[in-house]
């Protein structure tokens, strides 16, 4: 059974950091695009950041550019978003997901507040 | 950036009756290899989101037959050809033909 587990969230105040972690389980991690999607209280979905299966490229969203930054280990079968100078517009519930050419696996997603 | 136009946004439907989804993307999602990335989720209430259908037409595993999606270029359509219980949600669609990934408003499916 695949999982992938987020971890990390919680409430930092403006301008502050954090780092979200997602352990991936029963799939070939190497051979899967990874995403991290977010959803703020109430709104729709929106795609933030990913990873080339192999790790040699990522993309971001424009809003994210700079101050968010995704990588992955592969001895740990893990995905990171580390989120910098964080803003209030960034509270949001974060999903990771990986996604090859014929399936799509989503976690249980991690809160993340900022707020003083 | 790709706006994703879905509508109704709210669909009031009847048990055993069917439902569609309409969703417009504002430029092609044919890439240069003529391939279509379009793909619909469902967002359970208080439940991650699950994708259903890929590439315009492909069903995940485990996704019910009554379940479909088609549609090209800018017009994409999910249908359910009869409503069950199970199915009540919000619905997404999404494309990743152009970067950055972009996402539909949602439509609320309610019995």
């Amino acid at each position: 059974e695949v999982q992938l587990v987020e971890s990390g969230g919680g409430l930092v105040q403006p301008g502050g950091s954090l780092r979200l972690s997602c352990a991936a389980a029963g799939l070939t991690f190497s051979g899967y695009w990874m995403n991290w999607v977010r959803q703020a209280p109430g709104k729709g979905l929106e795609w933030v950041a990913n990873i080339k299966p192999d790790g040699s490229k990522q993309y971001y969203v424009e809003s994210v550019k700079g101050r968010f930054t995704i990588s992955r280990d592969f001895a740990k079968n893990s995905l990171y978003l580390q989120m910098n100078s964080l803003r209030a517009e960034d509270t949001a519930v974060y999903y990771c997901a990986g996604v090859d050419d014929s399936s799509s696996y989503w976690g249980q997603g991690t809160l993340v507040t900022v707020s003083s | 950036d790709v706006v994703m136009t879905q509508s109704p946004l709210s669909l009031p439907v009847t048990l055993g009756q069917p439902a569609s989804i309409s969703c417009r993307s504002s430029q092609s999602l044919v890439n240069s290899h003529g391939n279509t990335y379009l793909s619909w989720f469902q967002q359970r209430p208080g439940q991650s989101p699950r994708r259903l259908i890929y590439r315009v037409s492909n069903r995940d595993s485990g996704v019910p037959d009554r379940i479909s999606g088609s549609g090209s270029g800018t017009d994409f359509t999910l249908k359910i050809s009869r409503v069950e219980a199970e199915d009540v949600g919000v619905y997404y669609c999404m494309q990743d033909t152009h970067w950055p990934i972009t996402f539909g408003q949602g439509t609320k499916l309610e019995i």
